[in-house]
């Protein structure tokens, strides 16, 4: 049983550039949140996806997109980077149609650099 | 806004010794808390989920536990092992369904 799995595991952008992230979440989970982790932080809550729709949005500007497919992966796209940028950025799964107690799977991150 | 706290954010212990680790959240209004590893550079494991009608969970050398009125969760590692070494993260998960974490604890087990 696959668990939740991203791509790229590395990145290195220059400023300006967009860059896409992608997400294949746990078998089973319908619902992806994508996180942002700064070094020596707790992440951050970006957004979250179900049904191919955003749910729920963090305190991120709008250069911070995403996306859903039928098949339930998820792609996060940051426009324009910033230096500021630089971080491991989370994919979490879970299953919407559960309690609103579901666990939270973690993939294991796309370390991104901006320089 | 849900603010979380982790104190302290480093702890450095012989093997063997039992480990504390303390998590405090400003909003008492909480769907559940979970608790989660991380190696560095890594992804988050799951380790305990408590949901917020419950006082503890139990997972091998691990338990949590969580007193919502107070805003505090805490997650004790019995006989400790340099395997345990990882930083250790508190999330709640509040009326919002929005997930907001600590810091974290970064755990050193010397051998």
């Amino acid at each position: 049983d696959a668990g939740v799995t991203q791509s790229p595991t590395h990145l290195i952008k220059t400023r300006g550039q967009q860059v896409t992230l992608r997400c294949s979440p746990k078998s089973g989970h319908d619902t992806v949140s994508w996180y942002q982790q700064a070094l020596g932080q707790g992440p951050q809550f970006i957004f979250q996806y179900y049904e191919e729709e955003e749910r729920q949005r963090g305190n991120f500007p709008d250069r911070f997109s995403g996306h859903q497919f039928p098949n339930y992966s998820s792609e996060l796209n940051v426009n324009a980077l910033l230096l500021g940028d630089s971080a491991l950025y989370l994919c979490a799964s879970s299953l919407r149609g559960a309690s609103r107690g579901e666990k939270l799977f973690f993939g294991s991150g796309t370390q991104l650099s901006v320089l | 806004k849900q603010e979380v706290t982790q104190i302290p954010a480093a702890l450095s212990v012989p093997e063997g010794e039992n480990l504390v680790l303390n998590c405090s959240f400003t909003d008492s209004a909480i769907y559940n808390l979970q608790w989660f590893r991380q190696d560095p550079g890594k992804g988050l494991t799951s380790l305990l989920l408590i949901q917020s009608s419950q006082r503890e969970q139990t997972s091998g050398r691990l338990n949590a536990s969580l007193d919502k009125s107070s805003g505090r969760s805490t997650l004790y590692i019995a006989a400790s092992q340099p395997g345990d070494s990882a930083t250790y993260l508190c999330a709640v998960k509040s009326n919002d369904y929005k997930l907001s974490f600590g810091a974290g604890t970064t755990v050193t087990v010397r051998a």
